[in-house]
């Protein structure tokens, strides 16, 4: 079993629809919790910190369910522009800052 | 503040040659990474750098080497390339000490003949 799993999609929404992506891990000693969003051919880049809390940024909802493992990313009123990857990663502390990666899962907004 | 940068952005070699990725970061932040990502398995950590003066081995390491040169510098050299090298490099950074956000550099796309 993968470390960190994601659906890899591609999701294709209208704009305007609400989305939501799950990953699930494997270490329950993971620690921090983050997505990133890739644009095709670029870097990745940190989108949000998950926080056991749940937190909101704009449109965009992180929880995490450590019972279950898994942290979701939900976007609301999806935008054109929302179009990309969009990775999970896990982290632990196990003598350095070990990040995992999930694969990603691809969303296409269509007008 | 420029953050993570890397070069070179595009690189072609030939098998056998060598070359070195640089890679340096301005945000005094303690950890580096270099990852390869290849279509459909993610990002693979190749090497990683606690501190300053340590690097480690990831899960690919085989055919790489790596020198944290300073706190800001870590470069990734491979010293007889291979077609399976073919990939893009991104290096990446974590300040550490409770904050564990990733940043990564634009990356280079190495293509090896």
């Amino acid at each position: 079993r993968k470390e960190v799993e994601q659906d890899p999609g591609p999701f294709n929404v209208p704009e305007g629809a609400t989305v939501a992506f799950n990953c699930t891990y494997s270490n329950s000693a993971s620690q921090s919790f983050f997505w990133y969003r890739q644009d095709c051919r670029k870097e990745p880049k940190l989108l949000m910190s998950v926080y056991s809390s749940g937190n909101e940024d704009g449109r965009f909802t992180a929880q995490l369910n450590r019972a279950s493992q898994y942290i979701s990313l939900l976007i609301r009123d999806s935008k054109l522009s929302d179009s990309a990857t969009y990775l999970c990663a896990v982290s632990y502390s196990g003598g350095y800052q070990k990040v995992t990666f999930g694969t990603g899962t691809k969303l296409q907004v269509i007008p | 503040n420029a953050g993570v940068t890397q070069t070179p952005k595009f690189q072609v070699l030939k098998t056998g040659q060598s070359m070195t990725l640089q890679c340096a970061q301005d945000m005094n932040h303690n950890s580096m990474y270099w990852y390869r990502q290849d279509p459909g398995m993610g990002l693979r950590l190749i090497y990683y750098s606690a501190s300053e003066g340590t690097t480690d081995k990831g899960e690919v390491p085989n055919g790489y080497n790596v020198s944290r040169l300073n706190k800001r510098e870590f470069s990734l050299r491979l010293e007889s390339a291979a077609p399976s090298q073919t990939s893009v490099y991104f290096c990446a950074s974590i300040a550490g000490q409770g904050y564990y956000e990733q940043y990564f550099g634009p990356g280079t796309r190495l293509t090896v003949t």
